[in-house]
C-alpha cells in the first residue's frame, strides 16, 4: 500500500548539517519531493528527484534517492535559524498527480 | 512556478453553516487539487478540480459536503458545508504543472466552533 513515513523531530545547531530522512513502501513511485512549512504558512516547494535517479543537488540541499532500500533524504549544509519549519517528504505514484505525504519532520535549529 | 493566492486566509464559522474558499492561479492550468490538513498532522488529498465536469473525489470525502466548482483554468472553489468542529484544518489548493510538480497556496486557516 501507498505509505511515506518519517521521523517527527530533529534538532540541530546553527551550522551544522542537518539530515532529514523519509522511507516509502511503494516501487512505483515516480518523483519524490520535500516540502517546507513555515508556522502559518503553506506549502513550499523545496527540491523533487525523478525515481531514476539517485542524487540531486541546488545549493544547499542535497537529495539523495535509495531505490533499493526505498529511502529518500534531504541534507541542509550550514542549517540556519531560517530552516526551522516542518518537512514533509512525499511521492507521485505512475502517471498520477496524487501526493502522497509522509507525516513530517520538525526540524529546530538552535542558536 | 505559479503563484497562487486564496480568500480567505482565515475565518472562524459557527457549527452548521458552510464556507466558499477561493483559489486563484496567475497563470492558466490544467491540474487543480484541493487538500486538507487537519491539526498537527499532514496533509491529505480531498479532490482534483476538473474543468468543465464534476470533481473526482478521493475515498472518504464526498461532493455533497464538499462541491467544488472549476469555472475556468485559472480559478476554483471549495465549500466546507454543514461545518462541525471537526472540520477545523487548513485547506490548500495546488496547481500541478507538466514536470510532475505540485505547487501550494497559502492555505485558508478554519476553525469551526
Amino acid at each position: 500500500g501507498e505509505d511515506v513515513e518519517q521521523s517527527l523531530f530533529l534538532s540541530v545547531r546553527e551550522g551544522d548539517s542537518s539530515v532529514i530522512n523519509c522511507t516509502y513502501t511503494d516501487s512505483s513511485s515516480t518523483y519524490l519531493y520535500w516540502y517546507k512549512q513555515e508556522p502559518g504558512a503553506g506549502l513550499q516547494l523545496l527540491t523533487y528527484i525523478f525515481s531514476n535517479m539517485d542524487m540531486k543537488q541546488d545549493q544547499r540541499l542535497t537529495v539523495l534517492l535509495n531505490k533499493k532500500d526505498k529511502h529518500l533524504s534531504l541534507r541542509i549544509a550550514d542549517t540556519q535559524t531560517g530552516d526551522s519549519a516542518i518537512y514533509f517528504c512525499a511521492e507521485t505514484l505512475d502517471s498520477s498527480y496524487k501526493l502522497i505525504f509522509g507525516s513530517g519532520t520538525r526540524l529546530l535549529v538552535r542558536p | 512556478s505559479a503563484v497562487i493566492s486564496q480568500k480567505p486566509s482565515r475565518d472562524i464559522c459557527q457549527r452548521g453553516t458552510s464556507l466558499t474558499i477561493q483559489c486563484q492561479v496567475d497563470s492558466q492550468v490544467t491540474m487543480m487539487f484541493w487538500y486538507r490538513q487537519q491539526p498537527g498532522q499532514s496533509l491529505t488529498l480531498i479532490a482534483t478540480a476538473n474543468q468543465g465536469s464534476e470533481a473526482t473525489y478521493e475515498s472518504g470525502f464526498v461532493i455533497d459536503k464538499f462541491p467544488i466548482s472549476r469555472p475556468n483554468l485559472t480559478f476554483s472553489t471549495l465549500t466546507v458545508s454543514n461545518m462541525s468542529p471537526e472540520d477545523s484544518s487548513i485547506y490548500l489548493c495546488s496547481v500541478g504543472t507538466g514536470q510532475g510538480t505540485q505547487y501550494f497556496g497559502p492555505g485558508t486557516r478554519l476553525l469551526v466552533l
